[in-house]
């Protein structure tokens, strides 16, 4: 699976736009954008995913590059309640990556009130 | 719907004794996935199931790890003897289906002391 980089933190006002950037520059064509989040002391929680196009869903946007070498995952409102390890993984379905999301060390993602 | 339940979510014990974790799969998910998380190591994945039979096992640490899916809607993972580097958080995640969506639906983690 492709090598992601994000910032190890960021910080955002509440009821901003948080927006976490993830550089993938060696994606492959098979390979899919994966985002996860981790709040303290809980499991990871899935947020949202995509291969080429933008995607949208109840709680963030996935902006893709045309080249696909990078993205953006976008808290339209951040709240207090989304401070968190934000993961970003690229990894192709089936095959030997069957299920196996390597998650690296995201980025920390700190919202103030 | 109730998610992925894992138990115990603390424990502590002394080195040589086994462990024993538990978890309940999301009724009607097919895949299962057992985690574990350190400090130095992040988020590994250890083992996974398909409808009951282990796939990939090669994150198994060694041989005294095990783990079992003794029904569809069950699993356990067990470490015999237990070491003191064995202290981690060990999740359980489960999948719809059988195709390999990436979606993955985690517990809230056993935190797991070997002192």
């Amino acid at each position: 699976d492709a090598k992601t980089t994000q910032p190890p933190s960021m910080d955002c006002a509440e009821g901003r736009a948080a927006n976490l950037p993830c550089n993938h520059s060696t994606i492959s064509g098979n390979e899919y954008v994966y985002w996860y989040r981790q709040i303290h002391s809980q499991g990871p929680q899935y947020i949202i995913h995509g291969l080429k196009n933008n995607e949208t869903n109840e709680m963030a946007s996935l902006i893709i590059t045309e080249d696909r070498k990078s993205s953006t995952l976008i808290l339209p409102h951040a709240t207090l309640r989304d401070t968190a390890v934000y993961y970003c993984i690229v990894r192709a379905r089936g095959g030997t990556s069957y299920g196996k999301l390597t998650f690296g060390q995201g980025t920390i993602l700190t919202v103030h009130p | 719907d109730a998610g992925v339940i894992q138990s115990p979510r603390h424990e502590v014990t002394e080195m040589g004794q086994e462990v024993t974790l538990r978890c309940k799969l999301i009724s009607g998910h097919n895949s299962l996935f057992w985690y574990r998380q350190t400090m130095m190591r992040g988020l590994e994945l250890l083992i996974y199931f398909n409808n009951n039979v282990p796939i990939d096992d090669s994150g198994m640490p060694e041989d005294r790890f095990s783990a079992k899916m003794p029904n569809a809607s069950f699993s356990t993972l067990k470490i015999q003897p237990s070491e003191p580097r064995d202290s981690a958080v060990y999740f359980c995640a489960s999948s719809r289906g059988t195709g390999d969506t990436g979606e993955l639906f985690f517990g809230e983690g056993s935190r797991l002391t070997v002192l």
